[in-house]
């Protein structure tokens, strides 16, 4: 029963590159969170999607960042034009749609962690 | 809006010392609480949760209760491990439209034999 699986685990890229992120959920979750750390800080959300469908994007910077969650195949997360701003830990999360309503209960990958040269 | 305050870290005990990793809230409504651990190379788990005043969440012999009057959800063990070695972030979510959490900065914990 695998968990979520997020890939690549370490990822450097230099200055005006692109990163991509990839996130499959657990099996049977529909819903995608992408969240960032920044070193010594907490995780800040950045983008709540369902397939297809971006519910919540309040987190993300307005610029060069941007997500999907096609029906089919996994969330991506893409940043274009990296700055070194960008390095930090991006850990994506998945929920099953419940129909008793949301729980909090998250579960987590273990982060994708992209350093900018 | 909404916030998280933990203590900072790291705190670092030997094994079977009392724990207690503070936690403080600011939010504008009822929001659920919870304590989230990360293991060493792990992505979080959901270690408790509480979701109403006086509640206390429990597992793995960590306890939290839900203090509204001190916007407070202090994590405590008893006697911890070198197993309980982790980070731990205390989040908080309104749970009105889905599950948005809120993290707090992580406190580490380092537990010496």
């Amino acid at each position: 029963n695998a968990g979520v699986m997020q890939n690549p685990r370490h990822l450097v890229r230099r200055r005006g590159q692109e990163a991509r992120l990839r996130c499959s959920p657990m099996k049977g979750h529909s819903h995608v969170y992408w969240y960032r750390q920044l070193p010594e800080e907490g995780l800040k959300f950045m983008v709540y999607l369902q397939k297809e469908n971006i519910i919540d994007e309040s987190g993300m910077p307005k610029e060069r960042f941007s997500a999907e969650f096609p029906k089919e195949g996994p969330s991506i997360l893409r940043i274009q034009q990296v700055v070194r701003g960008d390095s930090a830990a991006y850990f994506c999360a998945s929920s099953p749609t419940s129909a008793s309503g949301y729980t909090g209960e998250l579960f987590f990958g273990e982060g994708s962690r992209l350093t900018v040269l | 809006g909404d916030s998280v305050t933990q203590m900072e870290g790291p705190v670092t005990l030997s094994e079977e010392a009392c724990l207690t990793i503070n936690c403080t809230y600011t939010a504008t409504g009822y929001p659920s609480l919870f304590w989230y651990v990360q293991y060493p190379g792990e992505g979080l788990q959901l270690l408790l949760k509480a979701t109403k005043a006086d509640d206390k969440g429990s597992n793995k012999g960590f306890e939290a209760t839900y203090r509204k009057e001190t916007t407070s959800f202090h994590l405590e063990k008893g006697s911890v491990q070198v197993s309980d070695s982790a980070v731990y972030f205390c989040a908080l979510s309104d749970l009105e439209g889905y599950n948005k959490l809120i993290f707090g900065a992580g406190t580490r914990l380092a537990v010496h034999p």
